[in-house]
């Protein structure tokens, strides 16, 4: 799977949107783009996934640039719940392999 | 409704001990299986994955193995634990076909 780039952590505050870059120049045709997080002693959660257009769910929505070289996973009202380390990944589709999950980004939320 | 369960929540063992944990799902035919290995402060690390029964393939050689006695069915084994196997052990699955992954509540394994 090819590599994506995040910032070691980000600092928001409670209430306010969240924007979480992610960089995957070397990014494939079939590769889609996965975001999972994980909160303190658990395992990893869906967060939201896409390919080429922007993607919206009850938890995220997902902005996908045009070239597909980065992407951002957007948080439209930060809870303390929040708070979490946030993985992009990116996996060609169909494929059976697991996740290769990164360092993610520390996402910390002041109240 | 799809679960994972995965057990127990925490083990502590001496070195040199044998290891099982046990990952079952429910409500789900022939899904994907895999198990995750979290070492402290460390990032999330692909150990196996399974796509039918008996069928294992493994991402880094090492200490454990894993096999896949039923459909639904995932275990983590070892004859003899090592320090280094510590870590923070995640079973999880996907439908076939399908992007998502959906990971069980951990085991939290100290080998002392």
């Amino acid at each position: 799977d090819a590599k994506t780039t995040q910032p070691n952590s980000m600092e928001s505050n409670e209430e306010e949107p969240v924007h979480l870059p992610c960089n995957h120049s070397t990014i494939s045709g079939t590769d889609y783009i996965h975001w999972y997080r994980q909160l303190p002693s658990q395992g990893p959660e869906y967060v939201i996934h896409g390919l080429t257009s922007n993607v919206n769910n009850r938890m995220a929505s997902l902005a996908i640039a045009e070239d597909r070289k980065s992407s951002t996973l957007i948080l439209h009202r930060a809870t303390l719940r929040d708070a979490a380390v946030y993985y992009c990944i990116l996996r060609t589709g169909g494929g059976a392999d697991g996740l290769t999950f990164g360092k993610g980004t520390h996402l910390i939320i002041q109240p | 409704s799809q679960t994972i369960h995965q057990w127990p929540a925490t083990l502590v063992q001496p070195v040199g001990s044998p290891l099982s944990l046990e990952c079952t799902v429910e409500g789900t035919s022939n899904p994907n299986l895999y198990w995750y290995r979290q070492a402290a402060g460390r990032g999330l690390q692909l150990l196996f994955y399974s796509v039918g029964i008996g069928q294992i393939s493994s991402e880094v050689p090492q200490n454990l193995s894993a096999s896949r006695p039923q459909d639904r069915q995932f275990i983590l084994s070892s004859k003899k634990l090592l320090l280094s196997d510590s870590g923070f052990y995640l079973c999880a699955w996907a439908g076939t076909g399908q992007e998502k992954l959906f990971f069980g509540s951990g085991t939290q394994l100290s080998v002392l």
